[in-house]
């Protein structure tokens, strides 16, 4: 079956804008996240969701950073007033049941001028 | 808090065995993973281990040592292809990723 997809795959955008990045994970896994990568580091753990539960935000870096999944599947992460400092691969990833093995997506590449 | 330590980078020659080192500090331990992840990459899942000791699956080994906070990923007849970041994690907390550089 299909993996995680994200899109887009590449974003430019100027300082100030909002963006928006969805990632579609795989059909039937109640869990989903969403991390950050900048080049050459580690991935910095954004947000958290399992099935109906309260989203865990810990890892949200400021009120610009939002997501939302709905109907259990579908996931958006918004940055509102984005900044330089945003600029960084988005990845996303799904697993079947709660900290279960992730699926990563290809990735949103952001880049903010 | 949590907290995931491994090295930044390391290098072997193809053939070779190299062992990458995990120290971790975690509430409520879940099991312990590893992924790959080549450059340009997203990661992929390569082993998990939630009782002490060693899983094997082929080339690649993993250990965990719950007492000790510690597991490692045992690598064994390196390949260049094998030059990728490998990540530590115990449920969302990762490393921030070993290098490895394979040389011929």
């Amino acid at each position: 079956g299909a993996g995680v997809s994200q899109s887009p795959s590449n974003k430019v955008t100027e300082k100030g804008k909002d963006v928006e990045l969805r990632c579609d994970p795989i059909s039937g896994h109640t869990a989903l996240y969403w991390y950050r990568q900048s080049l050459g580091q580690g991935l910095e753990f954004l947000i958290y969701f399992q099935g109906n539960s309260a989203p865990d935000k810990s890892g949200l870096p400021s009120d610009r950073f939002s997501a939302e999944r709905t109907g259990g599947s579908v996931s958006t992460l918004t940055i509102q007033r984005t900044q330089q400092e945003d600029s960084a691969v988005y990845l996303c990833a799904s697993s079947l049941a709660p900290h279960d093995t992730q699926y990563f997506g290809p990735g949103t590449r952001l880049t903010v001028l | 808090g949590q907290n995931i330590d491994q090295p930044t980078e390391m290098t072997a020659t193809e053939g070779a065995i190299v062992q990458i080192n995990c120290t971790y500090q975690t509430s409520g331990f879940n099991g312990l993973f590893w992924y790959q992840q080549h450059a340009g990459e997203a990661p992929t899942f390569l082993s998990y281990n939630v009782l002490d000791g060693l899983e094997e699956k082929g080339r690649f080994s993993s250990f965990l040592s719950r007492s000790k906070g510690y597991s490692y990923l045992l690598l064994k007849e390196l390949q260049m292809k094998d030059s990728a970041s490998y990540l530590c994690t115990d449920k969302l907390i990762f490393g921030t990723g070993t290098r490895l550089q394979v040389f011929p």
